[in-house]
């Protein structure tokens, strides 16, 4: 089956905790990106690569890392100088494709924190 | 002004209404456009494109309206199953390979009963 999937679903961080978020896609688009999602908000771009080696950040990249070794691969790492990282993390993948340049979404991750 | 906006609603329908949603953008230079339907703690997924002046898919059309900076999303004989919040997203990309970006509206949320 071709999809994108992130693990895991629900993730625990400590206060001055780093966490990794894992997001893998088979669909071998060249794009991924990160998004957040709060509570009556829209989707709020974090980071994105269009290639592999480069990542551009995106509107809230402030206390986010990523890595883009492998085409297939996009972790996001929410660092310890993230003050308010609860919320609910959607990673999508799109071939880059101009104006009809379409973005899948895998099912998310909800951060929360203890 | 957001750049994405939409009536949050909530809109509650009987089963087999038709119900509109309208959302209006800010950049007069977006290209693209869609409606991603989220279900509940769930991840976006795509309902349709809008890239010329309007689509229809069965029960439901979508209709742009660049002069007046608007996108439409109609749906016809409700069903219990269309309960979900529909995002409106722009997509400003100026053509070619580039990345464009996305810009999410908060989404509107539908609920059809019985």
């Amino acid at each position: 089956d071709g999809g994108i999937t992130q693990s895991p679903k629900y993730l625990f961080r400590k206060e001055g905790q780093n966490v990794t978020l894992s997001c893998e896609q088979n669909l071998n688009h060249d794009a991924m990106y990160w998004y957040r999602q709060d509570p009556g908000q829209g989707l709020r771009l974090i980071y994105y690569s269009q290639i592999v080696n480069d990542f551009q950040k995106g509107d809230i990249a402030e206390g986010y890392s990523v890595s883009r070794e492998k085409k297939e691969s996009f972790p996001l790492t929410v660092t310890s100088a993230q003050k308010n990282p609860t919320a609910f993390y959607l990673c999508a993948s799109s071939i880059l494709a101009g104006v009809k340049e379409t973005q899948y979404f895998g099912p998310g991750t909800r951060l929360l924190v203890l | 002004r957001k750049e994405v906006e939409q009536d949050p609603g909530p809109f509650n329908v009987p089963e087999g209404a038709t119900v509109a949603f309208n959302c209006t953008y800010s950049n007069s230079a977006s290209q693209s456009f869609f409606w991603y339907r989220q279900d509940c703690r769930k991840e976006p997924k795509l309902l349709m494109s809008v890239y010329s002046s309007g689509n229809e898919d069965g029960r439901f059309t979508a209709q742009l309206n660049r002069a007046s900076q608007y996108i439409s999303l109609l749906i016809r004989d409700s069903k219990l199953s269309d309960s979900a919040t529909y995002l409106c997203v722009v997509n400003l990309n100026a053509g070619g390979t580039s990345y464009g970006k996305l810009t999410f509206g908060q989404g509107t949320i539908l609920t059809v009963h019985p």
